[in-house]
């Protein structure tokens, strides 16, 4: 059963800083991992979608990789803004249909 | 903008009446999906539609089911809402299927007084 964990829980910088989210899951057998943002009381933005035979991608400040061997994700924001304050969960789609299982998510606080 | 709409965005019900939640997409995608979020909780799956297929998780309470008159329109509708039922509902939709990126709804936050 594919079970995905975020880490840390929450995490609260100053501005500016460079910030690594962590996202790990049990079974390599992924289509893809999403990576998306979740303001207070709102859905859900999708940020970043890594196929399973990418390695990374990128948009603007963010950056995502992909390491399915060791069943990995990291979320790379650079210079870190207080915008960028929200939870940020990742998701894997496994096991042959179209379920997106989740993280718990992390939330983050960059403050001025 | 193409985008996912829900309906209403807050919905207060009293436990044990029935109430329907309401999701529609101008995108043209195949698959909607359910999901329950619960607070500080990762979001799950209840249920999707592969255009009319309706495929149930398997741990989804008979107390949920859902309607998809078309392409466009899909409905959320709990029979009996208990007090656990209390949570944020999000519809998303994909193009296809696994390869694809989800699109998600901005929400229905539900009270069950």
């Amino acid at each position: 059963k594919q079970e995905v964990t975020q880490i840390p829980a929450a995490l609260s910088v100053p501005e500016g800083e460079n910030l690594v989210l962590n996202c790990s899951f049990t079974d390599s057998a992924i289509y893809n991992l999403q990576w998306f943002r979740q303001d207070p009381g709102k859905g859900l933005t999708s940020l970043l979608l890594i196929q399973s035979s990418q390695r990374e991608q990128t948009s603007g400040r963010l950056n995502a990789s992909l390491d399915k061997s060791s069943g990995r994700s990291t979320l790379y924001i650079a210079a870190s803004q207080p915008g960028d304050s929200a939870t940020y969960l990742c998701a894997v789609i496994s096991g042959g249909y179209n379920k997106l299982i989740f993280g718990a998510g992390t939330r983050l606080a960059v403050h001025p | 903008d193409a985008m996912v709409i829900q309906n209403p965005r807050y919905q207060v019900t009293q436990f044990g009446k029935p109430v329907t939640l309401s999701c529609s997409q101008t995108l043209n995608h195949n698959v909607m999906y359910w999901y329950q979020q619960k607070s500080s909780q990762a979001p799950k799956l209840l249920f999707h539609y592969y255009d009319k297929d309706f495929n149930n998780e398997a741990d989804t309470p008979d107390n949920f089911q859902s309607r998809r008159p078309n392409t466009s329109f899909c409905f959320l509708d709990i029979r009996s809402p208990g007090l656990g039922d209390a949570a944020m509902y999000l519809c998303a939709t994909s193009k296809r299927g696994e390869a694809d990126t989800q699109y998600f709804g901005p929400g229905t936050r539900l009270t069950v007084l």
